[in-house]
């Protein structure tokens, strides 16, 4: 079946970086993306969705300057938290769609950030 | 916000089946019901979805009320593997999912 792939798994980076994270799809190719934070314990909430070759489009209270993402090709989509702070600790997850708009979602397996 | 409402949590006895209740009583006409699952530190799993006929896979079954104001997932014989958070979701086509709490399964030896 489709793979979504996200890289890294985890990443540990100190207080004021910028970390990088990528979202794949394998075998298919999204013109959208979906990018989740998860708190422990608690529910996906949707951060924003990535358009291939244009902005992407953030839900409400989602800072854009603070949570840059890049959808350069129908296959790859990135999301850089800048100068991350330890209340950016949280599991990242991508997800897309091989049929835009409809059918399964796949998710790929999600990046544990944690900031020090 | 999420549409749907489901019971926070659930539990099971291996080899039984799980029925996991989802209301969505402001579905409309042209919105999905989605399930997915999500074990512990991982993406989501899609498990089956339906629009106003009861759907099968290999995974489950999703029993849509005539009303498709409820509907409910079954899996016929639960393993300890299927203990999980389970989300129901209701989508039409804006390609956004949106998650609710979910339901936590446990299923117990």
């Amino acid at each position: 079946g489709a793979v979504v792939s996200q890289h890294p798994s985890w990443v540990i980076c100190k207080s004021g970086t910028s970390v990088k994270i990528e979202c794949r799809s394998l075998d298919f190719q999204a013109t959208t993306m979906f990018w989740y934070r998860q708190f422990p314990k608690q529910s996906l909430m949707l951060m924003a969705t990535s358009n291939e070759g244009s902005k992407a489009t953030y839900e409400q209270g989602v800072e854009k300057d603070k949570f840059l993402i890049n959808h350069a090709s129908l296959t790859l989509s990135t999301l850089t938290v800048t100068s991350a702070h330890p209340e950016d600790s949280s599991f990242y997850i991508c997800s897309a769609r091989p049929v835009r708009g409809r059918g399964e979602a796949f998710f790929g397996q999600g990046t544990r950030l944690t900031v020090v | 916000d999420a549409k749907t409402t489901q019971p926070p949590s659930m539990d099971c006895a291996e080899g039984r089946a799980a029925n996991l209740p989802c209301n969505h009583s402001t579905i409309s006409g042209n919105e999905y019901v989605y399930w997915y699952r999500q074990i512990h530190s991982q993406g989501p799993q899609y498990i089956i979805h339906g629009l106003k006929n009861n759907e099968t896979n290999e995974m489950a079954s999703l029993i849509i009320t005539e009303d498709r104001k409820s509907s409910t997932l079954i899996l016929p014989h639960a393993t300890l593997r299927d203990t999980a958070v389970y989300y129901c979701i209701v989508e039409g086509g804006s390609e956004k999912l949106v998650f609710g709490k979910g339901t936590k399964l446990t299923v117990n030896p």
